[in-house]
């Protein structure tokens, strides 16, 4: 069965302390693994993209790497408006389907 | 350019009644999708649609229905609306599946008493 699954469910950061997030998927012949971030009654918002093993991808203070079982999400001196919850998502080889991880609850505090 | 839009924002409905949220994209993307999202459940793929006129079962299609007439506009439909249906649901749509990333509508918030 196709899962993704975020861990760890909510962190609570002080202002500077750097992170990851961690997204481990057993998603069948895997095309792509997506990150968004989603702020409190907003739709997500995309962030990343990633293909293939060993590829990394950088915005801001944000990180995204892979490897073959799972993703992470590098956050370096996070301040307290990179508080969101991110989400990740496995795209499926076959069909035409995002599997959503359930996501993790950043708080970052001054 | 609007990007997606979801109307209604928030909507109450009683068990029984029958509804349709509205999603419209100006991008001309071909892929559109609805979800739904649950506390502690993540998104999950109700129906999507590949273009207009072709639209297909997602992971919870039950007592939903999709129909796409045009590239820009994706209902979607509750039949009879359940207190199971009470969730936040979201119109998502990219250029070409997977290829693109997807923009999310800002969701509808259904509560169903």
């Amino acid at each position: 069965e196709d899962q993704v699954t975020q861990s760890p469910e909510a962190l609570r950061l002080q202002e500077g302390e750097s992170s990851s997030l961690n997204c481990s998927y057993t998603v069948s012949g895997l095309r792509g693994l997506f990150w968004y971030r989603q702020d409190p009654g907003k739709g997500p918002e995309f962030l990343f993209t990633l293909y293939s093993a060993g590829e990394e991808k950088e915005k801001e203070r944000l990180k995204a790497t892979l490897t073959k079982k799972e993703s992470f999400l590098h956050i370096t001196a996070p301040k307290p408006e990179d508080s969101a919850t991110y989400l990740c998502a496995g795209l499926h080889n076959a069909g035409n389907m995002l599997t959503f991880g359930g996501g993790t609850r950043l708080m970052v505090k001054p | 350019n609007a990007g997606v839009t979801q109307t209604p924002k928030f909507q109450v409905l009683k068990t029984g009644q029958s509804m349709t949220l509205q999603c419209a994209q100006d991008m001309n993307h071909e892929y559109m999708s609805w979800y739904r999202q649950d506390p502690g459940m993540g998104l999950r793929l109700i129906h999507y649609s590949v273009g207009a006129g072709i639209t297909d079962q997602g992971e919870v299609p039950n007592g939903y229905n999709v129909s796409r007439s045009t590239t820009e506009d994706f209902p979607l439909r509750l039949l009879s609306a359940a207190p199971s249906q009470t969730s936040v649901y979201f119109c998502a749509s990219m250029a070409s599946f997977g290829n693109t990333e997807a923009f999310f509508g800002q969701g509808t918030r259904l509560t169903v008493v």
